[in-house]
């Protein structure tokens, strides 16, 4: 069945650094590939997508490139803030009214 | 305005008794999910629903009853809650159909059960 692999956290950065948090995933066909980040205390919100291989999603700083020779979507920025303090979560949709998340990465950014 | 709400924010109560969540979307979706997601952060799906019809149901006990009366609503009807059962449950919903498949989280409820 589909799944998806994500680092485990937690990850300490200092402000300013750079930070990749590792997604693999397994699927049949095509699927769509996200991340989603979890402020504290609320909801997951949409972070970035991809649809198909060699799109790249960005926001706010951080992209991830959908790579479906090494089935990879890894989380890339180039300098984090405190405010990016947050979990972090791979996820793909195959179209099968199902979403397969990571157990999720946290980030703790200091100041 | 709020995409998905729901209701209520924290609910506190006793081993063995009856409660609901609510969940309401505005953005017209057609399938809306719920799910839990324990202290460590990890998510699980426990319902699907498309046009009010029960899509994805995985393994979840029957004390859990989920409910559509309309497109714009899933809730959560939960029966002898037991104290596995607290944790964080989030309301979802999305268009699959039209290829936005983009899911939207609403605020969560942090049910505790004492």
């Amino acid at each position: 069945g589909n799944s998806v692999t994500q680092m485990e956290g937690p990850v300490t950065l200092s402000e300013e650094a750079f930070l990749t948090i590792n997604c693999t995933y397994t699927a049949t066909g095509y699927p769509s590939l996200f991340w989603y980040v979890q402020y504290p205390g609320e909801g997951l919100q949409l972070l970035l997508k991809a649809t198909k291989a060699d799109d790249k999603g960005s926001n706010k700083g951080f992209e991830a490139t959908y790579r479906k020779e090494t089935t990879s979507f890894h989380l890339e920025k180039g300098s984090v803030q405190v405010s990016d303090s947050a979990v972090y979560f791979c996820a793909l949709f195959s179209g099968t009214y199902k979403y397969i998340f990571g157990t999720g990465t946290r980030l703790k950014v200091l100041a | 305005d709020t995409a998905v709400s729901q209701t209520p924010k924290y609910l506190v109560t006793q081993m063995g008794n009856d409660k609901s969540i609510k969940c309401e979307q505005n953005l017209g979706h057609d399938t809306m999910y719920w799910y839990k997601q324990d202290s460590k952060k990890f998510l699980k799906i426990m319902f699907s629903y498309n046009n009010k019809e029960l899509i994805i149901n995985e393994t979840v006990p029957n004390r859990f009853s989920p409910k559509s009366p309309d497109k714009a609503h899933l809730n959560l009807h939960i029966n002898s809650l037991e104290l596995g059962d607290s944790a964080v449950y989030f309301c979802a919903s999305s268009q699959v159909t039209s290829g936005t498949d983009t899911q939207y989280f609403g605020p969560g409820t942090r049910l505790t059960v004492l």
